[in-house]
């Protein structure tokens, strides 16, 4: 099945630092790839996907983009908040036709003020 | 809005015990999935359920059983809980069943603590 490798953290920035946390896969045919964010204290939640090659998935300030010549879904964003404090996973289908989700190993962002 | 609940955030069990962990989705999903999250390991599928009283063992089935008899309801069972099984539990739901668009988004439950002594 499809595969994900993703940067170790933890990552700390101070407010307002540019954020690139680094993802790249291996998959049959060109999958959905996905960003999911889990905040202190709770589950996880789509920050943002992509469905196709060359895409580009933006929500809250981040962004990724679907590169299918480096295999990569990397997440930026411009200027991070205290808010932004999280853990951040990458993620794609197992295989096509099914619902299973293969997770990369999460990177933790620390953000000071 | 969208809603996965879990039945506690946080328990705390005895090594032998017979442990429940309920989660409930409002959406009318087809799918739904428990995994368990550890340090280091990110997450791991343990079941996975893409209709009623359908399931398939993900990646750590090992000493866990499931139960799903009610299209909103999906069961994690620990049989004999024992001590590596303190972890924390997430459920997630999805829309549509066992062939599917790879564009669907997985909902998360808040997560179950669990800590087994």
């Amino acid at each position: 099945g499809n595969s994900v490798t993703q940067m170790e953290g933890p990552v700390t920035l101070s407010e307002e630092a540019f954020l690139t946390i680094n993802c790249t896969y291996t998959a049959t045919g060109y999958p959905s790839l996905f960003w999911y964010v889990q905040y202190p204290g709770e589950g996880l939640q789509l920050l943002l996907k992509a469905t196709k090659a060359d895409d580009k998935g933006s929500n809250k300030g981040f962004e990724a983009t679907y590169r299918k010549e480096t295999t990569s879904f990397h997440l930026e964003k411009g200027s991070v908040q205290v808010s932004d404090s999280a853990v951040y996973f990458c993620a794609l289908p197992l295989n096509t036709g099914f619902q299973k989700l293969v997770f990369g190993t999460g990177t933790r962002l620390l953000v000071s003020p | 809005d969208v809603k996965v609940t879990q039945s506690s955030r946080y328990l705390v069990k005895r090594t032998g015990e017979k442990v429940f962990l309920e989660c409930v989705q409002d959406m009318d999903h087809e799918n739904m999935f428990w995994y368990r999250q550890d340090p280091g390991l990110g997450l791991r599928l343990i079941y996975f359920s893409y209709d009623v009283k359908m399931k398939e063992k993900g990646d750590i089935p090992e000493g866990y059983s499931v139960s799903r008899e009610k299209k909103e309801r999906f069961s994690l069972i620990l049989e004999s809980a024992s001590t590596n099984q303190t972890s924390m539990y997430l459920c997630a739901s999805s829309l549509r069943g066992r062939i599917a668009s790879s564009t669907d988004t997985q909902y998360f439950g808040p997560g179950t603590r669990l800590t087994v002594l």
